[in-house]
């Protein structure tokens, strides 16, 4: 089934410590993104990728990384610069971007992140 | 302001009542999108429009371009349907960002 996964369901993380997120999909999308998501507030957009080897910052990028190495593949790191990490972190791919405006986006399960 | 804002917050209803749940924006879109996003958190995409009426099963969702005004509707509700809605446009531009909003709780009870 095709589809995109998330890993771990849950991650702890300590202070000043570096978390990754994994998001994987065999969608054959090109684009990927992640979304914060707090309670009482829509999703907010982190980073997004349009290709491998390409990424842009998003809405609220600051205190986050990633990389795109691979078409499947679009991990993002919570670095120890990030002092309110403790959120819902929601990844998603589409087929390409571009002017079609019919596109879906199709996300995955999602990750909770929460602070020792 | 929110450029989406959703109506109501919450929501509760018994079985088999209707339900509706709106969305407004104030931003010039190429695309509104209807999101449910079960308790679990996993989000599924319902409905893309861009005019006009859509329905699947027992759900609908209708936009009113010149109004910037879209509403989802769930005939015979089920308690299955408790989630979180959640409406998303896409700007004007080519933009493949989605700006979305805060969600509205339905809670169905038998």
């Amino acid at each position: 089934d095709g589809g995109i996964t998330q890993s771990p369901k849950y991650l702890f993380r300590k202070e000043g410590q570096n978390v990754t997120l994994s998001c994987e999909q065999n969608l054959n999308h090109d684009a990927m993104y992640w979304y914060r998501q707090d309670p009482g507030q829509g999703l907010r957009l982190i980073y997004y990728s349009q290709i491998v080897n390409d990424f842009q910052k998003g809405d609220i990028a600051e205190g986050y990384s990633v990389s795109r190495e691979k078409k499947e593949s679009f991990p993002l790191t919570v670095t120890s610069a990030q002092k309110n990490p403790t959120a819902f972190y929601l990844c998603a791919s589409s087929i390409r971007w571009g002017r079609d405006y019919r596109e879906t986006q199709y996300f995955g399960p999602g990750t909770r992140l929460l602070v020792l | 302001k929110n450029e989406v804002e959703q109506s109501p917050q919450n929501l509760t209803a018994q079985e088999g009542e209707f339900i509706t749940i709106n969305c407004s924006y104030s931003v010039g879109i190429s695309a509104l999108h209807w999101l449910q996003q079960h308790p679990g958190g996993g989000i599924v995409s319902l409905f893309m429009l861009s005019s006009g009426k859509k329905k699947h099963g027992r759900l609908i969702a209708t936009i009113n371009i010149q109004e910037k005004h879209s509403s989802l509707h769930i005939t015979a509700s089920h308690p299955r349907d408790s989630a979180v809605y959640i409406c998303a446009v896409r700007l004007q531009g080519g933009s493949e960002k989605l700006v979305f909003g805060k969600g509205t709780k339905l809670t169905v009870n038998p």
